[in-house]
C-alpha cells in the first residue's frame, strides 16, 4: 500500500529555536494533512494542502506541499513549551475514499 | 458540544477474553475511523465506515471486528484472536469524502488504553 515516510523521528530544541519536519512520498498525492498530537492527547488537524506548491502560514507554523506533490513539510519558527508534542502527516490511503495513510511522526521536544 | 465520545478510558483484557470499545459522534459525519496507536508510532487503520451499515477493513484488521449500525455509532471489538491488542486505540470521524482520493479533515476522540491483564 501507500507510504508517506515523515523525517526525523525525533527533534530536541531549544526553546526560540527553528523545527522542521518533512514528509515524503514515493507517489503523487492529491493532498496531505497535518496533525498535532500533545503529550497524552489525540491527535488535532491543523492543515489541509492540495495545490502544488502550496504554502500556507498559521501564525509560527508554515506548511508547504511541493511541487511534485510526493513531498511536504512543516517548520515552526522560534519554537515554545506549547508546540512540544508529535506531527505527523497523512496522505489519501490508495484509492479507498477518504482513507488516509499517517507518516510515523515526528516527536518534538522543546527545552525551555 | 460537538464531538467524539470513547468510552472507557482504560481497559483490561483478561486471556481469552472480547473487549469491546465504544465511540460516539454528535458532528452528523459520515464517515469513521478506528486506529491503533503504538509507542513511538503512527497511526495504523484498523476498520473504517464511509457510511451507515458498510465498512471496510483498514491496513490491521486481524483480530478485529466493527458495526456500524448506526451514524453515531462504531464500536471495534477487539478479540481473543488478536494476540497484542495492548495499545492505544483511537477514533475518528469525518465528513463523506465522495471522490476517490479526496480527504475530509479527522476528529478524533480522547482514546482508549487497552492493555492484557
Amino acid at each position: 500500500g501507500q507510504q508517506v515516510m515523515q523525517i526525523p523521528q525525533y527533534q530536541h530544541v531549544q526553546e526560540g529555536e527553528d523545527f522542521t519536519t518533512y514528509c515524503n512520498s514515493s507517489t503523487t498525492l492529491s493532498n496531505i494533512q497535518w496533525y498535532k498530537q500533545r503529550p497524552g492527547g489525540h491527535p488535532v488537524f491543523l492543515i489541509q494542502l492540495v495545490k502544488s506548491g502550496e504554502v500556507k502560514k498559521q501564525k509560527r507554523l508554515t506548511f508547504q506541499f511541493g511541487e511534485a506533490k510526493k513531498n511536504s513539510s512543516l517548520h515552526i519558527t522560534a519554537t515554545q513549551t506549547t508546540d512540544v508534542g508529535t506531527y505527523f502527516c497523512a496522505g489519501p490511503g490508495g484509492t479507498s475514499y477518504g482513507k488516509l495513510t499517517f507518516g510515523q511522526g515526528t516527536i518534538l521536544t522543546v527545552h525551555p | 458540544d460537538g464531538g467524539i465520545t470513547q468510552s472507557p478510558k482504560y481497559l483490561f483484557r483478561k486471556e481469552g477474553q472480547n473487549v469491546t470499545l465504544s465511540c460516539e459522534q454528535n458532528l452528523n459525519h459520515d464517515a469513521m475511523y478506528w486506529y491503533r496507536q503504538d509507542p513511538g508510532q503512527g497511526l495504523r487503520l484498523i476498520y473504517y465506515s464511509q457510511i451507515v451499515n458498510d465498512f471496510q477493513k483498514g491496513d490491521i484488521a486481524e483480530g478485529y471486528s466493527v458495526s456500524r449500525e448506526k451514524k453515531e455509532s462504531f464500536p471495534l471489538t477487539v478479540t481473543s484472536a488478536q494476540k497484542n491488542p495492548t495499545a492505544f486505540y483511537l477514533c475518528a470521524s469525518s465528513m463523506g469524502t465522495p471522490v476517490k482520493y479526496s480527504n475530509q479533515p479527522q476528529h478524533f476522540g480522547d482514546g482508549t488504553r487497552l492493555s492484557i491483564l
